[in-house]
């Protein structure tokens, strides 16, 4: 079964800073992949998604993905972090019908 | 507000007591999830209903019990849990089954406390 690997658990960041979150898949072939955010006190929402074509994706709030078939990998980016960013970043990948999840990045920004 | 409602958002239960948790989705979806969100492990899918049939348990002990009555509600039953269940209980919803590419929208949780 797939599973999901976030390397980093806990990333502390100043404003205006770049942002890359790791995020790797265990097996090939044709995979749909997320990014979710879940802001301090709110619900999990979806930040962006891949399923086909265009392997850079473009999410809400200025973040975007990578999609890196070669090194199973669909890294989390945004070029100037925010305050409101802080949130906990979970990648998942669609196994037939399942959302499998990794353990999830939590992001703090400091003013 | 995703369209998904969970309630309670809070519940505190000694492990004899009989409890639900109740999920509507107003989004029209055909599919239905359960997840458990513990500290630092990744979010566990517990069961599926793919319009109205369970078509995933995923090795949950029988504590726990689904309930689907119809494609807007999702319930989850419990009964004798172990302190060690004591998480947050996701509910999810997706348009045009589970095996679709569609995304889940999610709810805002139960947080489960088991004494």
């Amino acid at each position: 079964a797939q599973s999901v690997s976030q390397h980093n658990h806990h990333v502390i960041l100043s404003e205006a800073a770049s942002l890359e979150l790791g995020c790797n898949y265990s097996y090939g072939g044709t995979v749909n992949l997320f990014w979710y955010v879940q802001y301090p006190g709110q619900h999990l929402q979806l930040l962006l998604k891949y399923f086909s074509g265009d392997p850079l994706v473009k999410g809400i709030k200025g973040f975007e993905a990578e999609f890196i078939k070669s090194k199973f990998s669909f890294n989390l980016r945004k070029p100037s972090v925010q305050w409101s960013d802080t949130a906990e970043y979970f990648c998942a990948v669609k196994d037939t019908d399942k959302l499998i999840f990794g353990t999830g990045t939590r992001l703090q920004v400091f003013p | 507000e995703t369209g998904v409602t969970q309630t309670p958002r809070h519940l505190v239960m000694g492990m004899t007591n009989k409890k639900s948790l109740k999920c509507e989705q107003h989004l029209g979806h055909n599919a239905m999830y359960w997840y458990k969100q513990s500290a630092k492990k990744p979010l566990e899918l517990m069961f599926v209903y793919n319009f109205k049939e369970q078509t995933e348990n995923n090795s949950v002990p029988s504590r726990f019990s689904p309930e689907c009555p119809n494609s807007s509600h999702l319930f989850l039953h419990l009964h004798t849990l172990q302190p060690e269940d004591s998480a947050l209980y996701l509910c999810a919803s997706s348009q045009g089954g589970a095996g679709s590419q569609e995304t889940q929208y999610f709810g805002p949780g139960t947080r489960l406390l088991v004494l």
